[in-house]
């Protein structure tokens, strides 16, 4: 199975509710990232958390990992119509030179 | 957005036909990436570089080819297209970041392909 496995798979809320998104890996990992993807678009960075942090926070988002679970899950405060997306995480397998994406959970915000 | 431009953004041709697939950055990255991804699926990597005469295949099985003789294009090439071919086809590029490649990567809008 995936080395990136996101939860839910589909996510619907109201304008204003919080949105949480999981995350699970199965190696170690040097980082773990967080991209959006509006429809039909490509992918747009929004955080990286190395191995050895455990919590960040870029504007409305925070972002926990912990490696002990292999697991990292991304919030969404006070959403809006325009986070609407789907949203990945994507891990950097230590050793390797590269990022393996999560399947994505797609996000619908409602106005 | 980040200056990573891709070419052409819909392409619908037959069996058979030739195509090569445009990217270019003029970010100066030295690292690129080809991914193949169906709609609302994962992203499986193709082919990536990492500088100039430098191309690698990724972990999907891919009949397409890549060239890198210049640092910012790096173009993809199916040299007989089929159905299974229909895809989006993203491109990426990564930075150097000081202390080494965190492998935070830059996409371009991707390609849609669609073979008949």
């Amino acid at each position: 199975s995936q080395q990136g496995e996101e939860d839910p798979q589909a996510l619907s809320i109201q304008e204003g509710e919080n949105a949480t998104m999981n995350c699970s890996y199965k190696t170690s990992i040097n980082n773990l990232q967080w991209y959006r993807q509006n429809s039909g678009r490509g992918l747009v960075h929004l955080i990286l958390i190395r191995s050895n942090e455990r919590e960040k926070h870029s504007g409305r988002l925070r972002v926990t990992l912990d490696t002990s679970k292999k697991s990292s899950s991304l919030l969404i405060t006070a959403s809006r119509a325009a986070d609407t997306a789907s949203y990945f995480c994507a891990t950097r397998i230590q050793g390797a030179q590269k990022l393996v994406f999560g399947q994505g959970t797609r996000l619908t915000i409602n106005p | 957005e980040a200056d990573i431009y891709q070419t052409p953004r819909y392409l619908v041709i037959g069996t058979g036909k030739k195509i090569t697939l445009e990217c270019s950055q003029t970010m100066g990255h030295d690292k690129m990436y080809w991914y193949q991804q169906d709609p609302g699926m994962e992203l499986h990597l193709i082919h990536y570089s990492y500088g100039v005469n430098s191309t690698e295949k990724g972990d999907l099985s891919s009949e397409s080819t890549v060239s890198r003789i210049r640092t910012e294009h790096f173009p993809l090439t199916l040299e007989s297209a089929r159905p299974s071919h229909t895809s989006q086809y993203l491109c990426a590029s990564s930075p150097y970041e000081g202390q080494g490649y965190q492998e935070t990567q830059y996409f371009g809008p991707g390609t849609r392909l669609l073979v008949l």
